[in-house]
């Protein structure tokens, strides 16, 4: 059963560019969350997705910043006309309901360079 | 707002030598509390989690404490080795298991 997978694991983008970044949650697990370390902070919460639904945005950047989790296929987050201060690591995890149980499963993240 | 606080930043020991990292929150209102492990560029490994109503969890040479009333976590490694050189993250689950990180404690074992 393979874990939460990320793709891709490095990504270099110039200003103004668009990164995107995607993440295939666990066999069975419907539920998916985007979370973002900045250098020297802890993680932050961005965004909680279900199949074809965004739950909770509450952490997302206001511009630029996009979450999707089609039917079929990764879920996709995806910034726009990118700035140096999103330089970070981008953490992808699962979940297989929405119990309040702390439960998530954690991508090896994508760490995005901009230059 | 909840926010998480871990002390100290940054910690160097011996190898063999118990240490106690620790861990504050300032919302009691939480489902439970987890331990993580970051080794560089990798993904969060879960070590431990503690529902809010127990007191502690053990696992191996690790044991996590929860104060819930007070706000406060420990973790407890016993005979440090240089394969527990990592960052330690600990987070508190609230409403939508949306997960709160502190900033992490980064432990070096050494020879």
């Amino acid at each position: 059963n393979a874990g939460v997978m990320q793709n891709p694991r490095h990504l270099v983008r110039r200003r103004g560019q668009e990164a995107r970044l995607r993440c295939s949650p666990m066999k069975g697990h419907s539920h998916v969350y985007w979370y973002r370390q900045l250098p020297e902070e802890g993680l932050k919460f961005m965004v909680y997705l279900q199949k074809e639904n965004i739950i909770d945005e509450s952490g997302m950047p206001k511009e630029r910043f996009s979450a999707e989790f089609p039917k079929e296929g990764p879920s996709i987050l995806r910034i726009q006309q990118v700035v140096r201060g999103d330089s970070a690591a981008y953490f992808c995890a699962s979940s297989q309901d929405r119990r309040n149980t702390g439960e998530l499963f954690f991508g090896e993240g994508s760490r995005l360079t901009v230059l | 707002k909840q926010e998480v606080t871990q002390i100290p930043a940054a910690l160097s020991v011996p190898e063999g030598e118990n240490l106690v990292l620790n861990c504050s929150f300032t919302d009691s209102a939480i489902y439970n509390l987890q331990w993580f492990r970051q080794d560089p560029g990798k993904g969060l490994t879960s070590l431990l989690l503690i529902q809010s109503s127990q007191r502690e969890q053990t696992s191996g040479r690790l044991n996590a404490s929860l104060d819930k009333s007070s706000g406060r976590s420990t973790l407890y490694i016993a005979a440090s080795q240089p394969g527990d050189s990592a960052t330690y993250l600990c987070a508190v689950t609230g409403g939508g298991n949306k997960l709160t990180f502190g900033t992490g404690t980064q432990l070096k074992v050494e020879l």
